[in-house]
């Protein structure tokens, strides 16, 4: 079985800070994990994967994740917070291998920019 | 190359109708996944088809159900619609090899039941 903890449902930072947004997994086997972005009344829109190869894994807009199979996290991180990072960010995993298999989210964490 | 398509966009129903969704995955895909995303509920899990073979369920009751075609396409039919059944209907679709393996979302079929 597998699940996805996202420590904090909201969380505010000021333009330009640092966004870190965490994430604890528990699978029974080497997982898969990746991070998505949601905008308001639209689909997922993947900004990084970990599929097994570098644990520290480079995304698009500026983010990243590093896979730290001893604390079995996988937090997300910007150096500096955009106006346009605002939106609702999920981390979910899956048990991986060839076939991938069920993708299994976390709640979710809102992110709010302030100017 | 053309992502994953979902149609209609939104969806009005009356309580006891029944919803047909419909998906269209990225061409070579041959995996699909439903997940509903009702508010305060987060994305939940609903079906996996590969191949045209149901392969997973998620804890959803009977009258949610699909199937795949032999084009890979997938249809999400909902029966005896309920008022809770409002959500947003993601779908998904797999690859498997190659640096853009993973799990590409639509945009969702927007179902309110009234």
């Amino acid at each position: 079985a597998q699940s996805v903890t996202q420590l904090g449902s909201h969380v505010s930072v000021s333009e330009g800070a640092l966004v870190l947004l965490r994430c604890n997994y528990s699978s029974s086997v080497p997982p898969y994990l990746f991070w998505y972005v949601q905008y308001p009344n639209q689909g997922l829109q993947l900004l990084l994967k970990y599929t097994s190869a570098a644990t520290l894994v480079k995304g698009i807009n500026g983010f990243e994740a590093e896979f730290k199979k001893s604390e079995t996290s996988f937090h997300l991180t910007k150096p500096s917070a955009h106006m346009s990072d605002a939106a609702e960010y999920f981390c979910a995993v899956s048990p991986g291998g060839t076939s991938y298999g069920k993708l299994t989210f976390g709640q979710g964490t809102i992110l709010t920019v302030h100017p | 190359e053309a992502g994953v398509t979902q149609s209609p966009t939104h969806l009005i129903k009356t309580r006891g109708q029944q919803a047909t969704l419909r998906c269209s995955p990225i061409s070579g895909h041959t995996s699909v996944y439903w997940y509903q995303q009702a508010l305060g509920l987060g994305l939940q899990f609903l079906l996996w088809y590969d191949e045209g073979e149901e392969r997973n369920r998620g804890n959803f009751p009977p009258r949610f159900s699909g199937r795949q075609f032999p084009n890979y396409s997938s249809e999400l039919n909902v029966n005896a619609l309920e008022l809770e059944d409002s959500a947003l209907y993601l779908c998904a679709s797999v690859s498997t090899g190659g640096g853009d393996a993973g799990y590409t979302f639509g945009s969702g079929t927007r179902l309110t039941v009234v």
